[in-house]
């Protein structure tokens, strides 16, 4: 069973610029979240999605977006990205709410 | 505000010896927990949880112990091996409401030859 897939694994982008970072996740799990993790902070939650529908979203600027697709695959946005943005994004799937999340191995996203 | 606690930023231990980490939680709407552990370049990969039913739960030589009273738990981990070198989240949710994991900041174990 093919693990949580996340591409790019690695990109650089300068400030104001937006990205697009890709999830796709373990055939049959249908919730994706997201969660940013900087040195010191930890894992901070973006936002939760299941069934094409944003379930939870976390305190990040509307910069963040996300969307999920009928085939379960996700993809978050950030816009006009600024320095501290910079941070390993990590996506992650479940069954369903309240299972333990899978991970990816993260896109690492640096902001010149 | 940090929901999730985990004081120690980093923990040396000697192999073979006990390695103890600490999580301590706000939120009394909490009763589902959990441990990642993640490792340089890879994703956090679960380890074990814990229902607030129970006080303790044993997974070979990962042990979770509850204390709700005192809204903290701990991993041990016995006997420490060279492997278990890597960062460990504490992770909690509430189950009966529609509500994310809630991570804290996680520790950096280092096991000592």
């Amino acid at each position: 069973k093919a693990g949580v897939t996340q591409t790019p694994r690695y990109l650089i982008k300068t400030r104001g610029q937006q990205v697009t970072l890709s999830c796709s996740p373990i055939s049959g799990h249908r919730s994706v979240s997201w969660y940013q993790q900087t040195p010191g902070q930890g894992l901070q939650f973006l936002f939760e999605y299941f069934s094409e529908t944003q379930r939870n979203k976390g305190n990040f600027p509307g910069r963040f977006s996300g969307r999920q697709f009928s085939n379960s695959r996700s993809e978050m946005n950030v816009s006009t990205l600024e320095l501290g943005d910079s941070a390993l994004y990590l996506c992650a799937s479940s069954l369903g709410q309240g299972n333990v999340l899978t991970f990816g191995a993260g896109s690492r996203l640096t902001v010149l | 505000d940090q929901q999730v606690k985990q004081n120690s930023p980093s923990l040396s231990v000697q192999e073979g010896r006990i390695s103890i980490l600490n999580c301590d939680y706000t939120n009394s709407m909490f009763d589902y927990f959990l441990w990642y552990k993640k490792y340089p370049a890879e994703g956090p990969t679960f380890l074990i949880s814990i229902s607030s039913i129970k006080d303790k739960n044993e997974d070979g030589r990962f042990t979770v112990f509850l204390n709700k009273s005192a809204k903290h738990l701990s991993l041990h981990i016995v006997p420490s091996q060279p492997g278990d070198s890597a960062v460990y989240f504490c992770a909690a949710k509430a189950m009966n409401r529609d509500d994310k994991i809630i991570f804290g900041k996680g520790t950096r174990l280092h096991i000592l030859p």
